[in-house]
């Protein structure tokens, strides 16, 4: 069955420090996506970053980078020069091919990060 | 503003009412997921569709629950006969395609009293 697992619930981090927020899944589908998403308090579903399972490059965008290492089937969210306004819950997600039901995502439970001044 | 639009962002229900959740894709995105998130949870794929159809349901529940998504129109999420455990947050994505991110709208807040 596919799931995505986040073992964090709570993060603390130093503001202007790196912080890594973990993320496994566990899929048997050959083709898969991987998706961060950050949940600010006011509630939206920010898109962060996506990794393709064929992708041999890591995924970087601006200060998120994604630490895709696929025999351990992880896919870690790093975080550079933590900001204030980091602090969200962050969702990781998958979507998988398979069949005819294509394109829905699965998220994990997520993490709450909190950015200390 | 061009994303994903959701209304109404707050709904308060009695039970036993109807709830009516819209949801207007971004332009040029033609599939539509909609996702429910209980409190302290993440997010629980519903359904997806695009234009008149109905792809994937398998997350819906069986009873109460239907989507569509017209021709012309937003896509809209109904639940009828409201109880309390339907109260969450109900998250609409759209995409280009099925192979594309997803761009998530606002959400609607569901209360039932």
């Amino acid at each position: 069955a596919q799931k995505i697992t986040q073992t964090q619930p709570g993060m603390f981090v130093q503001e202007k420090e790196a912080v890594t927020l973990d993320c496994t899944y566990d899929t048997s589908d050959q083709s898969y996506g991987l998706f961060w998403y950050k949940q600010p308090s006011s509630g939206e579903m920010i898109f962060l970053i996506y990794q393709g399972s064929y992708d041999e490059q890591n995924a970087t965008e601006g200060r998120y980078s994604l630490n895709f290492q696929k025999a351990r089937k992880s896919a870690n969210l790093v975080i550079s020069a933590s900001q204030l306004g980091d602090s969200a819950m962050y969702f990781c997600a998958m979507r998988v091919n398979y069949g005819g039901s294509q394109g829905n995502l699965i998220f994990g439970k997520g993490t709450k990060l909190s950015v200390k001044p | 503003n061009a994303g994903v639009m959701q209304n109404p962002r707050h709904l308060v229900r009695r039970r036993g009412q109807e709830a009516r959740l819209r949801c207007s894709p971004m332009k040029g995105h033609s599939h539509v997921y909609w996702y429910r998130q209980l409190p302290e949870e993440g997010l629980k794929f519903m359904v997806y569709l695009q234009k008149e159809n109905i792809i994937d349901e398998s997350g819906m529940p069986k009873e109460r629950f239907s989507a569509e998504f017209p021709k012309e129109g937003p896509s809209i999420l109904r639940i009828q006969q409201v109880v309390r455990g339907d109260s969450a947050a109900y998250f609409c994505a759209s995409s280009r395609g099925r192979d594309y991110e997803q761009y998530f709208g606002p959400g609607t807040r569901l209360t039932v009293t």
